[in-house]
């Protein structure tokens, strides 16, 4: 398996502009997170899915950010408009597991780094 | 408001040392705890998970405790290598079935031949 596939792996934008990040699960995974990783605040858990459903949004930071998994094999991020704050790199992971099982191991993609000019 | 503190920050031995890494956290309300490991320009991997009924894990040359009383969590790397060069994380659930862990700022570690 390619593992989990994230894209662009390098972003730079203009402050305004709408980005949206992408993430391809590892096939068969029906648990997906995104997460944001910021010198500041360290790695901080976005959003997560089950079963292609947002579970859980409260990391969310703002309205100007959105999540979503039109099917089991794809999912977007997107932050309209982007502001310098937003620059991270964002992190996708999925699993086999709901979170909080016993056996959850989480697999994580190489992740995007986002720079908001 | 649940805060995980992970000392040192940082670290620099040499080849063959056996190392203890510590994760502390402020509530002992905890579900589970889990260490990763990050690659710089990588995500993170999973190396252990501790329930917390659990004392500890073990993998390889890795060996995770736990004493939640305490608030405290320790990852022993046996004969430190090279390959083991990384930043480590420590992250908790909290007891009360929130699926929003809370990371530790991680201990960066460099193994030196």
């Amino acid at each position: 398996d390619a593992g989990v596939i994230q894209s662009p792996r390098h972003e730079v934008t203009e402050m305004g502009q709408e980005v949206t990040l992408r993430c391809k699960p590892i096939s068969g995974h029906n648990s997906l997170f995104w997460y944001r990783q910021t010198m500041m605040r360290g790695l901080e858990l976005l959003i997560y899915f089950n079963n292609n459903v947002p579970i859980d949004d409260s990391g969310m930071p703002e309205d100007r950010f959105s999540a979503k998994m039109p099917n089991a094999s794809f999912s977007t991020l997107k932050i309209q408009p982007s502001e310098p704050r937003d620059s991270a790199v964002y992190f996708c992971a999925s699993s086999s597991r709901a979170p909080l099982s016993a056996k959850n191991i989480q697999y994580f993609g190489a992740g995007t780094r986002l720079s908001v000019l | 408001k649940q805060e995980v503190t992970q000392i040192p920050a940082a670290l620099s031995v040499p080849e063959g040392e056996n190392l203890v890494l510590n994760c502390s956290f402020t509530d002992s309300a905890i579900y589970n705890l889990q260490w990763f490991r990050q690659d710089p320009g990588k995500g993170l991997t999973s190396l252990l998970l501790i329930q917390s009924s659990q004392r500890e894990q073990t993998s390889g040359r890795l060996n995770a405790s736990l004493d939640k009383s305490s608030g405290r969590s320790t990852l022993y790397i046996a004969a430190s290598q090279p390959g083991d060069s990384a930043t480590y994380l420590c992250a908790v659930h909290a007891s009360g079935g929130s699926y929003i862990p809370t990371f530790g700022r991680g201990t960066s570690l460099i193994v030196h031949p």
